[in-house]
């Protein structure tokens, strides 16, 4: 089954510093791997994926990252944090597989907090 | 913004009653996905729609139907509400068929449904 898991309720950061957020994933074959944000009563924003290719993977906003194929990580990543930047953040992995195709699995989300 | 909409945006209603929540997927998209977001948790996947045909479900019982109609539009039906029911629903739409290369799609989501079981 696939599943994805991020380690990490809450991540704090001071504004201007760089900022990771952590993601793992379990996935039968090839990952198809994503990251999007939440704002407070707001839908999905989707950031980027990775599908294949170069493992650092640029998005929207200045949003980076890393894919890990020997860790199965897919850190989110950005080098200078905006007090605006903080909200909620999914990792997903999308199934490749059998009935289920397309279904995507998310993680439990990792709230961001950037304190100016 | 991703061009998915969904109506109504707040839904108050009581146990065992039924509901119908509305999804219009961004434009030429041909597949939606339906998830429920509990407070404080990721989105769990429902179901997916495409091409009108239910095309992947995940662990909800029969009472969440759904349906999608030949403009690629859906509808989220939930019978006999319970309490446990209270959530964000979201739609999201995506292109491509599910099986094969081109169904690498991102799936956009719309703002969400916030249904309220009293």
């Amino acid at each position: 089954a696939q599943s994805v898991a991020q380690p990490e309720d809450q991540v704090n950061v001071a504004e201007g510093n760089p900022l990771t957020v952590k993601c793992t994933y379990s996935v039968s074959g090839n990952p198809y791997l994503f990251w999007y944000v939440q704002y407070p009563n707001r839908g999905l924003q989707f950031l980027l994926k990775y599908i294949t290719g170069d493992n650092l993977v640029k998005g929207s906003y200045g949003f980076e990252a890393e894919f890990n194929k020997s860790q199965t990580s897919f850190h989110l990543k950005k080098p200078s944090a905006l007090v605006s930047d903080s909200a909620l953040y999914f990792c997903a992995v999308r199934d490749m597989n059998g009935y289920n195709f397309n279904k995507f699995y998310f993680g439990s989300g990792t709230k961001l907090n950037v304190k100016p | 913004e991703t061009g998915v909409t969904q109506s109504p945006t707040h839904l108050i209603k009581t146990r065992g009653q039924q509901v119908t929540l509305r999804c219009s997927s961004q434009s030429g998209h041909n597949t939606v996905s339906w998830y429920q977001q509990a407070l404080g948790q990721g989105p769990q996947f429902i179901f997916q729609y495409y091409r009108e045909e239910e095309n992947g479900r995940g662990n909800f019982p029969p009472r969440f139907s759904g349906l999608q109609f030949p403009n690629y539009s859906s509808e989220l039906n939930v019978n006999a509400l319970e309490l446990d029911d209270s959530a964000l629903y979201l739609c999201a739409s995506s292109l491509g068929a599910p099986s094969g290369t081109s169904g690498k799609g991102t799936q956009y989501f719309g703002p969400g449904t916030r249904l309220t079981v009293l």
